[in-house]
Protein backbone atom coordinates (compact mmCIF):
# COMPACT_ATOMS: atom_id res chain seq x y z
CA UNK A 1 0.00 0.00 0.00
CA UNK A 2 2.03 3.31 -1.02
CA UNK A 3 -0.69 5.38 0.83
CA UNK A 4 -0.64 7.78 3.80
CA UNK A 5 0.34 5.92 6.51
CA UNK A 6 -0.13 6.67 10.28
CA UNK A 7 1.09 5.41 13.54
CA UNK A 8 0.07 4.96 15.91
CA UNK A 9 -3.34 4.32 14.71
CA UNK A 10 -5.01 5.01 18.61
CA UNK A 11 -3.46 6.45 21.47
CA UNK A 12 -4.83 6.31 24.98
CA UNK A 13 -2.89 8.27 27.48
CA UNK A 14 -3.80 10.08 30.78
CA UNK A 15 -4.08 13.90 30.85
CA UNK A 16 -1.24 15.84 31.62
CA UNK A 17 1.10 12.98 29.68
CA UNK A 18 3.26 13.53 26.17
CA UNK A 19 2.20 11.98 22.53
CA UNK A 20 4.14 11.97 19.67
CA UNK A 21 2.11 10.73 16.25
CA UNK A 22 4.14 9.52 13.03
CA UNK A 23 3.16 10.43 9.37
CA UNK A 24 4.59 9.03 6.38
CA UNK A 25 3.76 10.64 3.65
CA UNK A 26 3.07 9.30 -0.12
CA UNK A 27 6.29 8.83 -1.71
CA UNK A 28 7.90 12.17 -3.29
CA UNK A 29 4.75 14.07 -2.17
CA UNK A 30 6.66 17.38 -1.13
CA UNK A 31 3.68 18.83 1.04
CA UNK A 32 2.47 17.44 4.09
CA UNK A 33 -0.54 18.52 6.68
CA UNK A 34 -2.02 18.14 9.78
CA UNK A 35 -5.30 18.21 10.57
CA UNK A 36 -7.63 17.43 13.44
CA UNK A 37 -11.08 16.08 13.32
CA UNK A 38 -13.39 15.89 16.71
CA UNK A 39 -17.05 13.95 16.50
CA UNK A 40 -19.22 15.05 13.89
CA UNK A 41 -17.14 17.87 12.26
CA UNK A 42 -15.20 18.02 9.31
CA UNK A 43 -11.35 18.36 9.70
CA UNK A 44 -9.60 21.49 10.82
CA UNK A 45 -6.35 22.80 9.31
CA UNK A 46 -3.00 22.45 11.96
CA UNK A 47 -0.30 23.21 9.72
CA UNK A 48 1.61 22.59 6.60
CA UNK A 49 4.94 21.64 5.40
CA UNK A 50 6.47 22.12 2.28
CA UNK A 51 9.80 19.88 1.91
CA UNK A 52 11.32 20.58 5.81
CA UNK A 53 9.85 24.31 5.97
CA UNK A 54 6.89 24.82 8.03
CA UNK A 55 5.07 27.30 6.27
CA UNK A 56 1.56 27.99 7.42
CA UNK A 57 0.45 27.37 11.43
CA UNK A 58 -3.35 27.27 12.37
CA UNK A 59 -4.30 29.25 15.85
CA UNK A 60 -5.87 26.29 16.74
CA UNK A 61 -1.97 25.21 17.15
CA UNK A 62 -1.19 26.12 20.71
CA UNK A 63 2.05 26.10 22.55
CA UNK A 64 1.48 22.64 23.35
CA UNK A 65 1.91 21.45 20.16
CA UNK A 66 5.01 21.20 17.77
CA UNK A 67 5.27 19.51 14.57
CA UNK A 68 8.38 18.95 12.58
CA UNK A 69 9.39 17.65 9.21
CA UNK A 70 13.59 16.87 10.01
CA UNK A 71 14.33 15.41 6.43
CA UNK A 72 11.47 16.62 4.23
CA UNK A 73 9.65 13.04 4.62
CA UNK A 74 8.24 11.65 7.31
CA UNK A 75 6.57 13.85 10.05
CA UNK A 76 5.62 13.73 13.52
CA UNK A 77 3.04 15.97 15.60
CA UNK A 78 3.49 16.33 19.29
CA UNK A 79 1.28 17.28 22.15
CA UNK A 80 2.34 18.01 25.26
CA UNK A 81 0.93 18.02 28.77
CA UNK A 82 -2.36 16.68 26.75
CA UNK A 83 -6.04 17.94 27.81
CA UNK A 84 -9.59 16.56 27.46
CA UNK A 85 -9.63 18.65 24.57
CA UNK A 86 -6.98 17.45 22.95
CA UNK A 87 -9.06 13.80 22.11
CA UNK A 88 -9.69 13.58 18.74
CA UNK A 89 -8.81 11.99 15.55
CA UNK A 90 -5.51 13.58 13.91
CA UNK A 91 -5.04 13.09 9.93
CA UNK A 92 -2.49 13.83 8.26
CA UNK A 93 -2.13 14.32 4.08
CA UNK A 94 0.59 14.77 1.55
CA UNK A 95 -0.03 16.09 -2.09
CA UNK A 96 2.88 16.65 -4.54
CA UNK A 97 3.90 20.39 -5.81
CA UNK A 98 2.27 22.20 -8.22
CA UNK A 99 -1.09 24.65 -7.29
CA UNK A 100 -4.13 22.38 -8.26
CA UNK A 101 -3.33 18.91 -6.74
CA UNK A 102 -5.33 17.41 -4.18
CA UNK A 103 -4.12 15.94 -0.80
CA UNK A 104 -4.55 12.53 -0.21
CA UNK A 105 -5.65 11.65 3.80
CA UNK A 106 -4.55 8.52 5.98
CA UNK A 107 -6.63 7.05 8.12
CA UNK A 108 -5.34 9.06 11.49
CA UNK A 109 -4.75 8.53 15.27
CA UNK A 110 -7.31 8.42 17.27
CA UNK A 111 -6.20 10.44 20.53
CA UNK A 112 -8.32 9.70 23.76
CA UNK A 113 -7.32 11.54 26.90
CA UNK A 114 -8.50 9.83 30.73
CA UNK B 1 -20.98 32.15 10.28
CA UNK B 2 -18.50 29.59 9.16
CA UNK B 3 -16.69 29.79 5.79
CA UNK B 4 -18.60 26.90 4.72
CA UNK B 5 -21.41 25.32 5.68
CA UNK B 6 -22.83 22.15 5.49
CA UNK B 7 -26.22 19.84 6.10
CA UNK B 8 -25.05 17.40 8.68
CA UNK B 9 -28.41 15.54 8.18
CA UNK B 10 -28.25 12.47 8.42
CA UNK B 11 -30.03 11.47 5.24
CA UNK B 12 -31.42 8.18 4.58
CA UNK B 13 -32.30 7.20 0.96
CA UNK B 14 -33.35 3.98 -0.49
CA UNK B 15 -30.84 1.84 -2.97
CA UNK B 16 -31.23 3.03 -6.18
CA UNK B 17 -31.95 6.50 -4.99
CA UNK B 18 -30.32 9.71 -6.42
CA UNK B 19 -28.89 11.72 -3.71
CA UNK B 20 -27.50 15.43 -4.31
CA UNK B 21 -25.51 16.48 -1.07
CA UNK B 22 -24.59 20.63 -1.20
CA UNK B 23 -21.95 23.45 0.52
CA UNK B 24 -22.58 26.60 0.60
CA UNK B 25 -19.64 28.83 1.09
CA UNK B 26 -18.95 33.13 1.55
CA UNK B 27 -15.39 33.83 0.64
CA UNK B 28 -14.87 34.79 -2.53
CA UNK B 29 -11.01 34.03 -2.99
CA UNK B 30 -11.86 29.68 -2.60
CA UNK B 31 -11.24 28.65 -5.97
CA UNK B 32 -10.42 24.67 -5.96
CA UNK B 33 -13.40 22.07 -4.92
CA UNK B 34 -13.25 18.92 -3.74
CA UNK B 35 -15.62 16.04 -1.83
CA UNK B 36 -14.92 13.01 0.12
CA UNK B 37 -16.19 10.27 1.56
CA UNK B 38 -15.04 9.22 5.54
CA UNK B 39 -15.95 5.86 6.17
CA UNK B 40 -16.09 4.84 9.73
CA UNK B 41 -13.07 5.27 11.22
CA UNK B 42 -11.19 5.85 8.39
CA UNK B 43 -9.54 9.10 6.84
CA UNK B 44 -11.20 10.91 4.10
CA UNK B 45 -11.21 9.83 0.60
CA UNK B 46 -11.01 12.14 -2.19
CA UNK B 47 -13.87 11.27 -4.79
CA UNK B 48 -14.28 14.76 -7.03
CA UNK B 49 -11.99 17.70 -7.12
CA UNK B 50 -12.71 20.78 -9.63
CA UNK B 51 -11.54 24.50 -10.00
CA UNK B 52 -13.74 25.79 -12.53
CA UNK B 53 -17.77 26.48 -12.76
CA UNK B 54 -19.92 23.89 -14.28
CA UNK B 55 -20.08 20.16 -14.26
CA UNK B 56 -17.70 17.30 -13.76
CA UNK B 57 -18.71 13.51 -13.95
CA UNK B 58 -16.92 10.13 -13.21
CA UNK B 59 -18.68 7.27 -13.25
CA UNK B 60 -22.32 7.60 -10.79
CA UNK B 61 -20.89 10.91 -9.28
CA UNK B 62 -21.31 14.20 -10.45
CA UNK B 63 -19.67 17.40 -8.74
CA UNK B 64 -21.19 21.04 -9.54
CA UNK B 65 -19.97 24.19 -8.90
CA UNK B 66 -21.57 27.35 -8.89
CA UNK B 67 -19.53 30.36 -8.10
CA UNK B 68 -21.64 33.08 -8.92
CA UNK B 69 -23.89 31.87 -5.83
CA UNK B 70 -21.22 30.37 -3.46
CA UNK B 71 -22.49 26.74 -4.39
CA UNK B 72 -21.46 23.18 -4.83
CA UNK B 73 -23.01 19.81 -5.37
CA UNK B 74 -22.52 16.49 -5.56
CA UNK B 75 -24.87 14.05 -6.96
CA UNK B 76 -25.19 10.47 -6.63
CA UNK B 77 -26.64 8.25 -9.01
CA UNK B 78 -27.83 4.93 -8.61
CA UNK B 79 -26.99 4.99 -5.08
CA UNK B 80 -25.51 1.45 -3.19
CA UNK B 81 -25.69 0.61 0.76
CA UNK B 82 -21.43 0.64 -0.08
CA UNK B 83 -22.35 4.54 -0.60
CA UNK B 84 -23.88 4.81 3.20
CA UNK B 85 -20.65 7.13 4.79
CA UNK B 86 -19.73 10.61 5.63
CA UNK B 87 -19.72 13.06 2.24
CA UNK B 88 -17.43 16.33 3.14
CA UNK B 89 -17.16 19.39 0.65
CA UNK B 90 -13.77 20.74 1.35
CA UNK B 91 -12.72 24.31 0.01
CA UNK B 92 -9.12 25.89 -0.79
CA UNK B 93 -8.06 29.35 -2.22
CA UNK B 94 -5.39 29.60 -5.67
CA UNK B 95 -3.03 31.51 -3.83
CA UNK B 96 -1.65 33.28 -0.95
CA UNK B 97 -0.17 32.38 2.87
CA UNK B 98 -2.86 30.09 3.59
CA UNK B 99 -2.54 28.10 0.06
CA UNK B 100 -1.72 24.73 1.47
CA UNK B 101 -5.43 25.15 3.71
CA UNK B 102 -8.90 23.15 3.22
CA UNK B 103 -11.29 24.22 4.86
CA UNK B 104 -14.22 21.71 5.65
CA UNK B 105 -17.61 21.08 5.73
CA UNK B 106 -19.22 19.84 9.10
CA UNK B 107 -20.34 16.22 6.50
CA UNK B 108 -23.28 15.13 5.62
CA UNK B 109 -24.02 11.53 7.17
CA UNK B 110 -25.86 9.13 4.18
CA UNK B 111 -27.01 5.98 4.79
CA UNK B 112 -28.61 4.04 2.01
CA UNK B 113 -30.71 0.85 2.98
CA UNK B 114 -31.47 -2.03 0.06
Amino acid sequence: DTGVSQNPRHKITKRGQNVTFRCDPISEHNRLYWYRQTLGQGPEFLTYFQNEAQLEKSRLLSDRFSAERPKGSFSTLEIQRTEQGDSAMYLCASSPMGSNQPQHFGDGTRLSIL
Amino acid sequence: QKEVEQDPGPLSVPEGAIVSLNCTYSNSAFQYFMWYRQYSRKGPELLMYTYSSGNKEDGRFTAQVDKSSKYISLFIRDSQPSDSATYLCAIRIAAGTSYGKLTFGQGTILTVHP
